[in-house]
């Protein structure tokens, strides 16, 4: 295992149509999270899994971005009547839960899927 | 409000020279960890400090956590083109989620 890949790198899209992006995680990690980062800001969180189950979503998901980590491992992130305003890095990341021997947490991430609304 | 406040935004600098990012809040962390993202890729951990004072160095990179946990720096010395990328620090909320600063651009002009 090498590291968290997210699928695809880049991705151009009419405004109007469905997006759908994956990330495997690390295999042994048992946390997923997605982000949304614009150029020159820092990564904003939108939702994360703890195994199957989504514990938490940012208000900056709108009803129009949907995700899903069906069988605790991979996730897929869907937005449906893309925006210009969706225009972004989308990064995910994994994590232990508990922090493993280390005792905290490290999050690591993926190269992120770029997407461009046009 | 933004939880850690990082500065400065925006740094160009020489090759060669020292240099120094910051990370402040007034919240109280159990740890925080510093990325490093180039353009176009995902961000790489480079460490993660969890005891109040602690110093961690990383070949030219030092990283230090505040005595009282609530903030960071990251000292670079002898810059070279390859540091060029956005340094972010995060912490683990609350909430479970990792919670970024707002990023320091950093340049390294040959």
């Amino acid at each position: 295992d090498t590291g968290v890949s997210q699928d695809p790198r880049h991705k151009i899209t009419k405004r109007g149509q469905n997006v759908t992006f994956r990330c495997d995680p690390i295999s042994e990690h048992n946390r997923l999270y997605w982000y949304r980062q614009t150029l020159g800001q820092g990564p904003e969180f939108l939702t994360y899994f703890q195994n199957e189950a989504q514990l938490e979503k940012s208000r900056l998901l709108s009803d129009r971005f949907s995700a899903e980590r069906p069988k605790g491992s991979f996730s897929t992130l869907e937005i449906q009547r893309t925006e210009q305003g969706d225009s972004a890095m989308y990064l995910c990341a994994s994590s232990l839960g508990d922090g493993g021997r280390a005792g905290y947490t490290e999050a690591f991430f993926g190269q992120g899927t770029r997407l461009t609304v046009v | 409000t933004q939880l850690l406040e990082q500065s400065p935004q925006f740094l160009s600098i020489q090759e060669g020279e020292n240099l120094t990012v910051y990370c402040n809040s007034s919240s109280v962390f159990s740890s925080l960890q510093w990325y490093r993202q180039e353009p176009g890729e995902g961000p790489v951990l480079l460490v993660t400090v969890v005891t109040g004072g602690e110093v961690k160095k990383l070949k030219r990179l030092t990283f230090q956590f505040g005595d009282a946990r609530k903030d960071s720096s990251l000292h670079i010395t002898a810059a070279q083109p390859g540091d060029t990328g956005l340094y972010l620090c995060a912490i683990r909320s609350a909430g479970n989620q990792f919670y970024f600063g707002t990023g320091t651009s950093l340049t390294v002009i040959p």
